[in-house]
């Protein structure tokens, strides 16, 4: 139950596009179609802005999409915008009724 | 308004126990599995442990396996999560989350709903 890795940290400018990357295997990632993302604010809950790969919960702009190829998943912010500073954090389910995080990614919005 | 709000964190000594509790309102709750996500202190979301809507099924990570055990009162809407022989690397706050889908006995999906955690310490 390796954490998948995602970069430590991305930055973008206002109304620019960022995306964030998270690698896993073929166990995780790569297997199966169960890849979440969540927005994490310091000291709040954690909010979902993307499962099974791509799906977006009502009322997560669509600024905010997903995508996967092999065993890498991506999470691609546009428009980006203040209050999108936050940490970052892919999800997968990888077998055995086991999930899995990744590292975390700090946004940064010069 | 779908709400989670956890309870029971402390500051406890190592080979101790405590007990959290969730209570879940706004929707129905036993029909979504619920799981414990943890994050220790300037590290990433570690996964705990999952319990299906019916409570006949459960899982945990590798590293509380025979230390913690996860159990829910649908009667009372609540979820809890048992914790022994706790070490210094449980410090962390714990987070109850509900699973996206209500068709699953696991979050295979993803989890919609998640808690403002509740701190637990462990230290002498």
């Amino acid at each position: 139950q390796s954490a998948l890795t995602q970069p430590r940290s991305v930055s973008g400018s206002p109304g620019q596009s960022v995306t964030i990357s998270c690698t896993g295997t073929s166990s995780d990632v790569g297997g199966y179609n169960y890849v979440s993302w969540y927005q994490h604010h310091p000291g709040k809950a954690p909010k979902v802005m993307i499962y099974e790969v791509s799906k977006r919960p009502s009322g997560v702009p669509d600024r905010f999409s997903g995508s996967k190829s092999g065993n890498t998943a991506s999470l691609t912010i546009s428009g980006l915008q203040a209050e999108d500073e936050a940490d970052y954090y892919c999800c997968s389910y990888a077998g055995s009724y086991t999930v899995v995080f990744g590292g975390g990614t700090k946004l940064t919005v010069l | 308004e779908v709400q989670l709000l956890e309870s029971g964190g402390d500051l406890v000594q190592p080979g101790g126990s405590l007990r959290l509790s969730c209570a879940a309102s706004g929707f129905t709750f036993s029909n979504y599995a619920m799981s414990w996500v943890r994050q220790a202190p300037g590290k990433g979301l570690e996964w705990v442990s999952s319990i299906s809507g019916s409570g006949g099924s459960t899982y945990y990570t590798d590293s509380v396996k025979g230390r913690f055990t996860i159990s829910r009162d649908n009667s009372k809407n609540t979820v809890y999560l048992q914790m022994n022989s706790l070490r210094a690397e449980d410090t962390a706050v714990y987070y109850c989350a509900k699973d996206i889908s209500s068709n699953s006995f696991f979050p295979y999906y993803g989890m919609d709903v998640w808690g403002q955690g509740t701190t637990v310490s462990v230290s002498s």
